[in-house]
Formats: C-alpha cells, sequence, structure tokens
C-alpha cells in the first residue's frame, strides 16, 4: 500500500515568512509524528499525534511553530515568522497506536533565506 | 524514549565485508530498534528487538542486545553498495507509540 507522504519536498521561503508542512499518514495509522534533521545530525522529536490529539508537544522548539490533525488523518506542521535557524529537512512518521515501529515520509526540505 | 548513542561515527568498508556498528544507552529499555536513513532523507525500520530477547536476525542483518551493559550492536553481513548509509538506534522505555529519540548515527560507507 501508499507509503507516508509529504508536501511539498522542498520549500523556500523568506525569512519572516509563513509555512506549511503537510502530512499523509498510512492509512489506518492512528498514530503521527513530526520530527526536523539538521546536516549531519540525527532527527529531532518534534511532537506526536494520538488519533486527532497531540500527546506529547514537548519538542516544540517554540511557539512559532504549531501542528494540527483535524480529523485524525492528514497532519499540517505550522512555522510562523520563519527564521533561518528553521532550515531543516522536516520529516514524518506514522505507526499504528500502541506499536512502537515508526513509517517515515521522505521528507520537507525547508530553507529559510 | 531515549537517546541511545550510536558508535563509530563512521564506518568505511569494502563491498563483502561485514559491518559492525554498536548503540549505548542509559536507562532501562521496552525495545530498541534500529532503523536506517539513504541520502538524508526518511527512515526506513530495520529491526525491533525487544528487552527480553538477546539476538534477532532479519535477512541479513543481525541485532543484539545485552541489557545488563545497556548495548545493542547491529551486524550487516555481506555488505553490499545499497548498505551505505547513515544507522540509527532508538531505545524505548515505554512499550507504545512515544517520539523516538535519535543520536547522530553511525554513517557507513561501503566501498565498491
Amino acid at each position: 500500500g501508499a507509503g507516508v507522504s509529504q508536501t511539498p519536498s522542498n520549500k523556500v521561503t523568506e525569512k519572516g515568512k509563513y509555512v506549511e508542512l503537510r502530512c499523509d499518514p498510512i492509512s489506518g495509522h492512528t498514530a503521527l509524528y513530526w520530527y526536523r534533521q539538521s546536516l549531519g545530525q540525527g532527527p529531532e522529536f518534534l511532537i506526536y499525534f494520538q488519533g486527532t490529539g497531540a500527546a506529547d508537544d514537548s519538542g516544540l522548539p517554540n511557539d512559532r511553530f504549531f501542528a494540527v490533525r483535524p480529523e485524525g488523518s492528514v497532519s499540517t506542521l505550522k512555522i510562523q515568522r520563519t527564521e533561518r535557524g528553521d532550515s531543516a529537512v522536516y520529516l514524518c512518521a506514522s505507526s499504528f497506536g500502541g506499536v512502537s515501529e515508526q513509517y517515515f515520509g521522505p521528507g520537507t526540505r525547508l530553507t529559510v533565506t | 524514549s531515549q537517546q541511545g548513542e550510536e558508535d563509530p561515527q563512521a564506518l568505511s568498508i569494502q563491498e563483502g565485508e561485514n559491518a559492525t556498528m554498536n548503540c549505548s544507552y542509559k536507562t532501562s529499555i521496552n525495545n530498541l530498534q534500529w532503523y536506517r536513513q539513504n541520502s538524508g532523507r526518511g527512515l526506513v525500520h530495520l529491526i525491533l528487538i525487544r528487552s527480553n530477547e538477546r539476538e534477532k536476525h532479519s535477512g541479513r542483518l543481525r541485532v543484539t542486545l545485552d541489557t545488563s551493559k545497556k548495548s545493542s550492536s547491529l551486524l550487516i553481513t555481506a555488505s553490499r553498495a545499497a548498505d551505505t548509509a547513515s544507522y540509527f538506534c532508538a531505545p524505548m522505555s515505554g512499550g507504545g507509540a512515544d517520539g523516538l529519540t535519535f543520536g547522530k548515527g553511525t554513517h557507513l560507507i561501503i566501498q565498491p
């Protein structure tokens, strides 16, 4: 079946602009995760949804970052007033609730100029 | 979850040789997972080993877990060029669906 998809694959934006990154999880997966990865580093956890609610948002770096999953499927990560330090690959993953293995999407490469 | 530390940070071997990388962690776990990442994009789940297991195999992969030493190893036998990637471990303290914490990984290069 289809894997996790993320759009866009690349996004270039100017400092101070607002961006939205979209994630379509594997059908039937109740858990959805967002990570971001800087060059040479491992992925850094941002937020995790179980169904529609954020079960753990402890990784969001500040209040410029927000994520939603209104119908328990697709999720959008929103970044306000982007900064150059937000440049990274943003990864989304999904899993069956209560199971640890996560399935990752290809990521969105965000570049803030 | 807790962060695992992969070692070595980089490894370069000849095609056909075996590659071994290690993961250490600090507190007790429910399970430990290994992931592979090609070209800095999406990660692929390789194998999950539970705390009551000592060894697990999947194709050319062999994972061991020593809970007394709080360490795990991933062995790739008969390496291929396609195995060139970064490898990450993710120790899980809980048994359910939590966010993963990754270290910097082991960057493996297979020389033709």
